[in-house]
């Protein structure tokens, strides 16, 4: 079953615009991840969070967790067309070596030019 | 190229029948994990070894079955195929073991039973 349910499901937006997407867990977590696939090719790690960290920067990706709330988001900032994809949330339950990461059903994005 | 090699890349096949599917991790990780992905279900995890050792399943059916050998590439074989098997099969790879790292996925094995 999910673990993580992204929101929304799909999102539209122009090219230069952000483009924020939620990602919303049931249980404790030791870290959450974010992926990109493009259609029909495998999935891409894009960012990595742990449970201690509220906040995190890639290039112009950033990410923060709320484990009080328990969700998380991805922003990325000044959008190309490249990025258009199917972005999933991915969170790694509490069990050291023997845990496994559980993805939600992802976001699709789509950036016009 | 990610590193994670799978192969074959597309498979067709009749229902009943048992296929193979192979994927060979990044230089260096130890772990593979095998996931499927369908449009209904999304990406579920199936299986995941470290150094040949399974370490965790998932939502895997009986009829598949899968091993990491000591060259560390692993193979899923599923069994007495089923329509509903359809769907792309992912392997990815980890340095770290369980999720405490990222993960590379391969390009995938999409399986069509017909």
């Amino acid at each position: 079953s999910q673990q993580g349910e992204e929101d929304p499901q799909a999102l539209s937006i122009q090219e230069g615009e952000n483009a924020t997407m939620n990602c919303s867990y049931k249980t404790s977590i030791n870290n959450l991840q974010w992926y990109r696939q493009n259609s029909g090719r495998g999935l891409v790690h894009l960012i990595l969070i742990r449970s201690n960290e509220r906040e995190k920067h890639s290039g112009r990706l950033r990410v923060t967790l709320d484990t009080s709330k328990k969700s998380s988001s991805l922003l990325i900032t000044a959008s190309r067309a490249a990025d258009t994809a199917s972005y999933f949330c991915a969170t790694a339950a509490i069990g050291g070596a023997n845990s496994k990461l559980t993805f939600g059903k992802g976001i699709t994005l789509s950036v016009r030019p | 190229d990610s590193g994670v090699t799978q192969t074959p890349k597309h498979l067709i096949t009749a229902t009943g029948q048992r296929v193979t599917l192979r994927c060979s991790p990044r230089s260096g990780d130890l772990s593979v994990y095998w996931y499927q992905q369908s449009l209904d279900q999304g990406l579920q995890f199936l299986i995941q070894y470290y150094n040949g050792e399974e370490r965790a399943k998932g939502n895997i059916l009986e009829r598949f079955s899968a091993q990491q050998f000591p060259d560390l590439h692993s193979e899923l074989n599923l069994s007495s195929l089923e329509l509903g098997d359809s769907a792309l099969y992912f392997c990815a790879s980890s340095t770290l073991q369980g999720a405490m790292g990222g993960y590379t996925f391969g390009s995938g094995t999409r399986l069509t039973v017909v």
